[in-house]
């Protein structure tokens, strides 16, 4: 079955970087793009970034755009989400999502989440 | 760009049906069929529950039903069940490749 697992969360220092990863199994995953949600405690969902199949092209949020990387190793089957200048704004469960096969705009598996604090 | 618009909480009797109204844009909702919506139990990850405003994926039961007019998409639960209480979120292609969510719906069985 498919499964997404996010890592990498825990508390930061506002103004340092932390960098997130996603494995993923069950599926090819060589010809899946993968997006970043998070959301913060008690709030909504918010899109984060995306990157596609082979990692050739990436996509963000302007709220994240110049502080955030996504990235990709198809021999890892691993996503990455690296993440600079951190402020509280940023404190959130980071979620990773597979990409549906029916529209690059939907999400068909969730990873759990992992929980970035920024906080001093 | 700005989140989609959701009410905050719907409530149902058991067996009943609800709906959950989306509203954004010309640019987002209004412009593109490419409306999803995804369940959310508490502390638990989000689940895809509908795609391209109308369609269910595979294992998602027939008592969830989707359709959009204008600027609005909208979410039905019918024959409402225990485990259907959760939050709902909505989220549509925004253009530019981007994707905006809505800010979500807690909806409560009677």
């Amino acid at each position: 079955q498919v499964q997404l697992v996010e890592s990498g969360g825990g508390v930061v220092q506002p103004g340092r970087s932390l960098g997130l990863s996603c494995a993923a199994s069950g599926f090819i995953f060589r010809t899946s793009g993968v997006h970043w949600v998070r959301q913060a405690p008690g709030k909504a969902l918010e899109w984060v970034a995306a990157i596609s199949y082979d990692g050739s092209t990436t996509y963000y949020a302007d709220s994240v755009k110049g502080r955030v990387t996504i990235s990709r190793d198809n021999s890892k089957n691993t996503v990455f989400l690296q993440m600079n200048n951190l402020s509280a704004e940023d404190t959130a469960v980071y979620y990773c999502a597979k990409q549906a096969e029916v529209g690059w705009s939907h999400l068909d598996h969730w990873g759990q989440g992992t929980l970035v604090t920024v906080s001093s | 760009q700005s989140a989609l618009t959701q009410p905050p909480s719907v409530s149902g009797s058991l067996g009943q049906s609800v709906t959950i109204s989306c509203t954004g844009t010309s640019s987002d909702v209004g412009r593109y069929n490419s409306v999803s919506w995804y369940q959310q139990h508490p502390g638990k990850a989000p689940r895809f529950m509908i795609y391209d405003v109308n369609n269910r994926p595979s294992g998602v039961p027939d008592r969830f039903s989707g359709s959009k007019s204008g600027n609005t998409a909208s979410l039905t639960v019918s024959g409402l069940q225990a485990e259907d209480e959760a939050d709902y979120y909505c989220s549509s292609y925004a253009g530019s490749i981007s994707v905006v969510f809505g800010g979500g719906t807690r909806l409560t069985v009677l």
